[in-house]
């Protein structure tokens, strides 16, 4: 089986741009994670989404949004883009809701904002 | 929120060595993973374990849920085992938020 593919794999920007993010999970999982990674922060929940609803979202701001389609396929956009949002960008499947199943991981979107 | 706690920040160790990571955190969960964080970015799951105990070659996993805390063991470590490991929890009263530990950040020389 395929793990979870995330595209692009790097990306680079400038400030005030928008970006869409694309991650493909693993056939048959119904629910994709969303993370951002920096070294001062961490890796911070963005938001989940399940069977195409958002089931729950994380402390960003509203510059950040997702959406799920019917194939489970997710997208995430950023607008008005900071510098502060240069980050690697995770997205994760699972077959149940991501609370009670295993979280399988993608290899990441690096964004970098000029 | 639910906070996790991972200790220690950072381990050095020689090749053949043994190794304890610990997770501490502050309410019930449904979910509990080990991850192994790859240089390249690649978080690598290691184990699902919210209860009990796990094994996969020379890597165990102990949860004890009642206690909050979770114990992750290398044994006879190698090179290929550096990087940074994570520990990831989702509350029972959060469901599909994954909390993150700041990490472990274990070196093994050769």
């Amino acid at each position: 089986k395929a793990g979870v593919t995330q595209t692009p794999r790097y990306l680079i920007k400038t400030r005030g741009q928008q970006v869409t993010l694309s991650c493909s999970p693993i056939s048959g999982h119904r629910s994709v994670s969303w993370y951002q990674q920096t070294p001062g922060q961490g890796l911070q929940f963005l938001f989940e989404y399940f069977s195409e609803t958002q089931r729950n979202k994380g402390n960003f701001p509203g510059r950040f949004s997702g959406r799920q389609f019917s194939n489970s396929r997710s997208e995430m956009n950023v607008s008005t883009l900071e510098l502060g949002d240069s980050a690697l960008y995770l997205c994760a499947s699972s077959s149940r809701e991501a609370s009670t199943d295993t979280q399988y991981f993608g290899p990441g979107t690096r964004l970098t904002v000029l | 929120g639910i906070q996790v706690e991972q200790s220690p920040p950072d381990l050095i160790l020689q090749e053949g060595a043994n190794s304890t990571l610990r997770c501490n955190f502050s309410d019930s969960v449904n979910n509990l993973q080990w991850f192994h964080q790859n240089p390249w970015g690649q978080l690598i799951n290691l184990f699902y374990i919210p209860s009990g105990t796990k094994q996969n070659g020379r890597l165990s996993a102990t949860t004890v849920a009642t206690e909050r805390y979770s114990l992750l063991y290398i044994s006879s470590s190698q090179t290929t085992d550096s990087g940074v490991y994570f520990c990831a929890v989702a509350a029972r009263t959060n469901a599909g938020k994954s909390t993150f530990g700041d990490g472990t950040t274990l070196t093994v020389k050769p």
